[in-house]
Parts: structure tokens; C-alpha cells; sequence
């Protein structure tokens, strides 16, 4: 079956921009978790949407947010770009119960100039 | 916040070496996961193993957990060129939430 699909693979921003990220999970899948990837802060959980719902969320400001659609898909949008925004974001795809696998996509890789 | 601590933070191996690296994390877990990341790609899941696990088989991978001193560690036994990659500890609580550690580099020179 079709992997996790993120669109797009790369973007680049200028500060004070907004940008909005997608993610398509593997078919069947209700949870959709994104996360923040940069070589000082390592990997950090952003939010968790289960079946349109944020059922989980991370530290992070409320510049970052996101949705989900009945079909799964989620989207994750970044509002008033800042340079420390500059980051690999990933999202992973899961079953939604407790110890489901979660299957990751390629990642945007998102540069604010 | 992290809630894993990887070590050693680089590994540098030999092929057909074994390659053992730890995972110390902070809070109380439902479950441990391992993934592994090649070159700023997407992670790729290993293996999990319970709270109520100690040790746990798959393939060359050999993971234990010792939850009375909150650590688990990694074993890659008989390592390849292709074992090259970063390696993620992840803990999940009882929501479910993945917390990453630093993560492990791993180089094997053939």
C-alpha cells in the first residue's frame, strides 16, 4: 500500500510568511502526528490529530497549528515565519491505538530567509 | 524537551562489528521504540518493546529494557555498509505521544 506522503518535499519562506505543509497518511490510518526536526533541538512532537480532532499536542508556540480532514489528510501551517522555523518537519501516520506503529514520510524541508 | 538521552552521541564501526548503543529517558513509559533515519530522510521504525518486556528480538537487532533504571540499549550484531544512519530512541506514554532522543550516528566502514 502507498506510503506517507509529504507535500511539499522542499519550500523556501521569508521571514513573516506563512506556509502550510500536507500530509497524507497510508490509507486506513486515523492519527497523523507532525514533528520538528532541527540539528540543535533534535526531534520535537508538534500535535497528534486523530479523526479531525487534536488529541495531542507539543511546546511549541501558537504560530504552529493544524487540521485534520475526514479523509485523514492533515495539514500543518507555520504563520510569521522566524529563521529558528527553518527545519525538517515530518509527520507520521498511525493506526491511532496505543501501540501502533508509526509509519513516517519524507519530510518537507522548510529554509526561512 | 527531549525525554531521551542517546549514547554514545557517534559510532564508528567496522563491518561485521556489533554496534550497541543506549537510551536513558526521565518519566514513566507504556512503550520504547527504536527508529532509524538515513541522511535527514524520513524515520523508519525498528522495533518496540513494551514496559512489561525485557528483551526483544528482530532480525540483527537485539533490544533490552530495564525500566528500573529507565535505559534501554540497541545491538546491531554482524553490522553492513547499509547499517549506516542515525539511530532514535522514542518513548511513548499513555496518550500515545512519541518523545525522541538525540539520536545515535552510526558510520560502518566496509
Amino acid at each position: 500500500k502507498a506510503g506517507v506522503t509529504q507535500t511539499p518535499r522542499y519550500l523556501i519562506k521569508t521571514r513573516g510568511q506563512q506556509v502550510t505543509l500536507s500530509c497524507s497518511p497510508i490509507s486506513g490510518h486515523r492519527s497523523v502526528s507532525w514533528y520538528q526536526q532541527t540539528p540543535g533541538q533534535g526531534l520535537q512532537f508538534l500535535f497528534e490529530y486523530f479523526s479531525e480532532t487534536q488529541r495531542n499536542k507539543g511546546n511549541f508556540p501558537g504560530r504552529f497549528s493544524g487540521r485534520q480532514f475526514s479523509n485523514s489528510r492533515s495539514e500543518m501551517n507555520v504563520s510569521t515565519l522566524e529563521l529558528g522555523d527553518s527545519a525538517l518537519y515530518l509527520c507520521a501516520s498511525s493506526s491511532g491505538r496505543l501501540e501502533a506503529e508509526a509509519f513516517f514520510g519524507q519530510g518537507t524541508r522548510l529554509t526561512v530567509v | 524537551s527531549q525525554q531521551g538521552e542517546e549514547d554514545p552521541q557517534a559510532l564508528s564501526i567496522q563491518e561485521g562489528e556489533n554496534a550497541t548503543m543506549n537510551c536513558s529517558y526521565k518519566t514513566s513509559i507504556n512503550n520504547l521504540q527504536w527508529y532509524r533515519q538515513n541522511s535527514g530522510r524520513g524515520l523508519v521504525h525498528l522495533i518496540l518493546i513494551r514496559s512489561n518486556e525485557r528483551e526483544k528480538h528482530s532480525g540483527r537487532l537485539r533490544v533490552t529494557l530495564d525500566t528500573s533504571k529507565k535505559s534501554s540499549s540497541l545491538l546491531i550484531t554482524a553490522s553492513r555498509a547499509a547499517d549506516t544512519a542515525s539511530y532514535f530512541c522514542a518513548t511513548s506514554d499513555s496518550w500515545g505521544k512519541l518523545q525522541f532522543g538525540a539520536g545515535t550516528q552510526v558510520v560502518v566502514t566496509p
